[in-house]
This record gives structure tokens, sequence and C-alpha cells, in this order.
């Protein structure tokens, strides 16, 4: 069974500071999913990492995807209070047909609070 | 170009009870996934369609059933609600293979909360 550990999953930090949120993997894969989710909303695509060594920016946020290590960094440069939100990671394994996105399953996210 | 649309956005229904919840996928994706999100957790995969067939599924008993339509719209069925079935359901739609690309990006609907009483 594909397990997904996030850590931390509780940040408190403040503005301007950097932060690195780690999420783990059990099963090889290479798809490796970002979201964003604010309170009471729906999932925001943040990334999708699709090889391994991938690395996608926007903003002050950063992923990168090492699927040797099954390990997906998200690093936050520079915290502002927009930022503050819950993220999750999920992973896609690939079992099923139609080409696309599998299932995904999801980490236990990652809520983040910036304070000024 | 449309998101991906999901009715209603909120719900409440007793123990026992049956509930069809919609979603619109977004324009061209083929396939369409269904996910419960339950207070403070992350969300779990139910199942997914495409092309209106059932492609996989995650550990959810029989209980929970699904459509998927000619437009690629989907509709998730839950009979005989529990209390623990109270959660955010979200799909979110995608294109999947077209035109010799795949895609696979996950557009996720605004979600309906259901309460079970």
């Amino acid at each position: 069974e594909l397990k997904v550990e996030q850590n931390p999953l509780f940040l408190s930090m403040q503005e301007g500071k950097n932060y690195t949120i780690y999420c783990n993997y059990s099963t090889t894969s290479d798809r490796l999913y970002w979201y964003r989710q604010d309170p009471g909303k729906s999932l925001e695509s943040l990334f999708v990492l699709l090889s391994n060594g991938a690395v996608k920016q926007e903003g002050r946020l950063m992923a990168s995807l090492d699927t040797k290590a099954r390990l997906s960094t998200l690093h936050i440069t520079a915290a502002v209070h927009d930022l503050s939100a819950t993220y999750f990671c999920a992973v896609d394994i690939g079992r099923y047909s139609g080409g696309g996105a599998d299932g995904l399953t999801f980490g236990k996210g990652t809520h983040l609070i910036i304070q000024p | 170009e449309t998101g991906v649309t999901q009715s209603p956005t909120h719900l409440i229904k007793t123990r026992g009870q049956q509930v069809t919840l919609r979603c619109s996928s977004q324009s061209g994706h083929n396939t369409v996934s269904w996910y419960q999100q339950a207070l403070g957790q992350g969300p779990q995969f139910i199942f997914q369609y495409y092309r209106e067939e059932e492609n996989g599924r995650g550990n959810f008993p029989p209980r929970f059933s699904g459509l998927q339509f000619p437009n690629y719209s989907s509709e998730l069925n839950v009979n005989a609600l529990e209390l623990d079935d109270s959660a955010l359901y979200l799909c979110a739609s995608s294109l999947g293979l077209a035109g010799g690309h795949v895609s696979y990006e996950q557009y996720f609907g605004p979600g309906t909360r259901l309460t079970v009483t």
C-alpha cells in the first residue's frame, strides 16, 4: 500500500524567512503533485513533477523531486502572509489505463501559518 | 473554457439515506476522479472514471458508486449514509491522452460539503 508522509504537519513561521516542507512516499513513482488549499476551499494545483531531478518554481515557491530517494520538497523563500494555507503533496503510481492521471494518494498536509 | 463545477455546494442528510453528488468536468476532459476529504485530513481517492467506465477504485465500500455520462459529467452516489461519510467531496477532471500528448494535471472542483446527522 502506497504511503505518503509529509513533515512537518504544522509550521508557524515569520515573514521573510525560508523553510522547506518534505514529502516522502513508499512506492516507486515519478509523478508527484503539490496542491494548496485555503480554509473551506478546494485544491489549487501548484506543481506537477514528472521525472527524477525535476525542479519547478513559481514566485516564492520551488518544488523538486528525487525519485531515487522517494522524496519531494517544497521550498518557501522569503515567506509572505499570503502563503498561509495547507499544502498537500500527492503521488500517482500509474496503476490505471486511460493514459492520464491516476487516482492520487495524498499526504496529510502541512498547515502553514506565516506571521507578520 | 469553464472549470470543474460541482453541485450542490452543501447538503445535509440523515443516517441511512442516499445521496447523489454531481460534477461537470472541464471542457474536453475525459477522466474524472472523486475524492473524500474529512475535516483536517488529506483527500482520499474513491474512484476514477475514464470514458464512462470505472477505471480504478480506492478503499471504499460498494455503497459508494458512480457514473460518467457521454458528455463526461459524473455522479457519485452514496447509499446507506453513515455519520463518518460527513466530509467534503471533491471531483477532479483530467485530459489524459489527447492528440498524442499525455496530460497528468488534475483540476479540482469546489467540492460538495456533505453533513450526515
